[in-house]
């Protein structure tokens, strides 16, 4: 079974762009969530997507959004790039069972200059 | 919402020694913990889970924790460490309804460095 699969891996945007992060989950998972990482923060928590509805969002502005589309692959979206949004975005998966465990993928490394 | 402390950022053995890392929650209902791993250039594993039932939980590679409710503590323990532990250590929280059930978001501690000299 694959794991969660995301792209692309790494890249450099600069301030004021915008990107946009891809996540595959595990087959048969129907739940993606998405975790920005850095060194200060650690991890904090996006969003969660689940049959295509968003269904957790954490405490992030609004240039950060995100969808999940019917085959349950999911896409982030960051407009008008800061610096300080270099980092490490992962996206997770679970099947929906009951003890929430994530699978996680490599992640996309954003550097913005 | 709930909060996950780690006590430690950094955490330097030498091979065979013992591990504990601390991992305090913020949250009085019930929980499903987690402790996860990072090595280095990979992607976050899951080492073990809690979800109920036996306090003391086995996961991969040696690993176990201990869930003691009244102390909202999830401590991971290792009783003899190798070089390829090396690796960042994460704990996290979900709540969970009284059936075990978990929901909302996964919750993550700040993440413990750990480093074993060969």
């Amino acid at each position: 079974k694959a794991g969660v699969t995301q792209t692309p891996r790494y890249l450099i945007k600069t301030r004021g762009q915008q990107v946009t992060l891809s996540c595959s989950p595990i087959s048969g998972h129907r739940s993606v969530s998405w975790y920005q990482q850095t060194p200060g923060q650690g991890l904090q928590f996006l969003f969660e997507y689940f049959s295509e509805t968003q269904r957790n969002k954490g405490n992030f502005p609004g240039r950060f959004s995100g969808r999940q589309f019917s085959n349950s692959r999911s896409e982030m979206n960051v407009s008008t790039l800061e610096l300080g949004d270099s980092a490490l975005y992962l996206c997770a998966s679970n099947s929906g069972g009951n003890t929430g465990e994530l699978f996680f993928g490599e992640g996309s490394r954003l550097t913005v200059l | 919402a709930q909060s996950v402390s780690q006590h430690n950022h950094h955490v330097i053995l030498s091979e065979a020694a013992s591990l504990e890392l601390g991992c305090n929650y913020s949250y009085g209902g019930t929980v499903n913990l987690f402790w996860y791993v990072q090595y280095p250039g990979q992607h976050l594993q899951l080492l073990l889970k809690y979800f109920s039932g036996d306090p003391l939980v086995k996961g991969i590679k040696g690993f176990e924790a201990e869930f003691i409710k009244s102390k909202f503590s999830f401590n991971l323990r290792k009783p003899s460490v190798q070089w390829s532990d090396t690796a960042e250590y994460f704990c996290a929280v979900k709540k969970a309804n009284a059936g075990g059930t978990s929901y909302g978001k996964l919750t993550f501690g700040q993440g413990t460095i750990l480093t074993v000299h060969p």
